[in-house]
């Protein structure tokens, strides 16, 4: 059982906006900054978004992340069929000597 | 530009042993942490371990505590995996990746470790 908690799956049309939320506690998402990966089939997982919202360089601007208390969010806008992945939300956890937490990840189709 | 490979995986027997080792380029490793994380097939991701740029300070998940030992060679620009006392339960493609402040950002292809008899 993962200690941030992400819906198993979302879904969409292609151009919809899609979100995706990742709840966690005081010691980790309400205390640490949220990254988020995505994983595309049968590769390592890329970096996304990470402290809360901040976009890496080359991570189209379709991609954003927020963050209220102890719950972060990944919004997908404009979703594209290459958008279907594996997407997962993790964050340092106080509580946990140093370690370094995942969502259990969420699944997202582009129908 | 930053690449990270993972090699060492391969089919052992329970309660064998194997070591990952990892090799990085495109940036100084002396002046990063290191982690190792771990996939199980078709699960999750799952964090094994960190490591301070000069190695000592180094984090374990409880999973492989007493069990695997992480260690660096700056000099070598290196890390690595040393695995013991296999467990079936420690099947997974092993990640090697850089970590920021915020988290682990740049991530290598991963090697495949099964433990089955």
């Amino acid at each position: 059982q993962s200690v941030l908690t992400q819906p198993p799956s979302a879904s969409g049309t292609p151009g919809q906006r899609v979100t995706i939320s990742c709840s966690g506690s005081s010691s980790n998402t309400g205390s640490k900054t949220v990254n988020w990966y995505q994983q595309l089939p049968g590769t390592a997982p890329k970096l996304l978004i990470y402290s809360n919202n901040q976009r890496p360089s080359g991570v189209p601007d379709r991609f954003s992340g927020s963050k209220s208390g102890t719950s972060a969010s990944l919004a997908i806008s404009g979703l594209q069929f290459e958008d279907e992945a594996d997407y997962y939300c993790a964050a340092w956890d106080d509580s946990l000597n140093g370690l370094y937490v995942f969502g259990a990840g969420t699944k997202v189709t582009v129908l | 530009q930053v690449q990270l490979v993972e090699s060492g995986g391969g089919l052992v027997k329970p309660g064998g042993s194997l070591r990952l080792s990892c090799a990085a380029s495109g940036f100084t490793f002396s002046d990063y942490y290191m982690s190792w994380i771990r996939q199980a097939p078709g699960k999750g991701l799952e964090w094994v371990s960190y490591i301070s740029t000069s190695g000592s300070t180094i984090y374990y998940a409880d999973s492989v505590k007493g069990r695997f030992t992480i260690s660096r060679d700056n000099a070598k620009n290196s890390l690595y995996l040393q695995m013991n006392s296999l467990r079936a339960e420690d099947t997974a493609v092993y990640y090697c990746a850089r970590v920021q402040h915020s988290g682990p950002d740049y991530w290598g292809r991963g090697t495949l470790v099964t433990v089955s008899s």
